[in-house]
């Protein structure tokens, strides 16, 4: 049983650019959250897809966006790169249960920006 | 979501217990407490969670407090493998988005 899986593993980019970055979900699962997490720092939650929506928003500018696809599968959208966008990018996976739904995160995906 | 408290930093002994202690005194009813740990730079990686009740499994075990105040993972017989940042986390049972703080470095050693 395949876990949550990210693409790429590392990346880099410079100022002004646009990047996507890619999230299967763990077998079973419907519901993607992303995060960022930045040296030294926990992960903060950038938003969460579910039924192919944006349900939850955490404090990110509209520069990131997201979408979901109908097998559940993820991207995360950067526009217009700056400096402090580098950091490691988690994607994690549910199932959306209408209780206690357990987060099981991917590797993660580090971008830097030059 | 209610905001959590761990110590910066721990050392254990290896084949010791390692208890990591979680303050979350402004949890409310329908919060659980998450815990996850992250080896250098991996994704987090799902330890155990629970409402009230102490919790077991083949990692660890979560003591929570009667008010709910607080909680303590346990981790029985750690290994230099247990070397990673802990996180507790305290979420609503929905929707839930994770806050996660800095954690606490485990540092087990030999």
């Amino acid at each position: 049983d395949a876990g949550v899986t990210q693409s790429p593993t590392h990346l880099i980019k410079t100022r002004g650019q646009q990047v996507t970055l890619r999230c299967s979900p763990k077998s079973g699962h419907d519901t993607v959250s992303w995060y960022q997490q930045a040296l030294g720092q926990g992960p903060q939650f950038i938003f969460q897809y579910y039924e192919e929506e944006e349900r939850q928003r955490g404090n990110f500018p509209d520069r990131f966006s997201g979408h979901q696809f109908p097998n559940y599968s993820s991207e995360l959208n950067v526009n217009a790169l700056l400096l402090g966008d580098s950091a490691l990018y988690l994607c994690a996976s549910s199932y959306k249960t209408g209780y206690q739904e357990t987060q099981y995160f991917g590797p993660g995906t580090r971008l830097l920006v030059l | 979501d209610a905001k959590t408290t761990q110590p910066p930093s721990m050392d254990c002994a290896e084949g010791r217990a390692a208890n990591l202690p979680c303050n979350h005194s402004t949890i409310s009813g329908n919060e659980y407490v998450y815990w996850y740990r992250q080896i250098h730079s991996q994704g987090p990686q799902y330890i155990i969670h629970g409402l009230k009740n102490n919790e077991t499994n083949e990692m660890a075990s979560l003591i929570i407090t009667e008010d709910r105040k607080s909680s303590t993972l346990i981790l029985p017989h750690a290994t230099l493998r247990d070397t990673a940042v802990y996180y507790c986390i305290v979420t609503r049972y929905t929707g839930n988005q994770f806050y996660f703080g800095t954690g606490t470095s485990l540092t087990v050693i030999p």
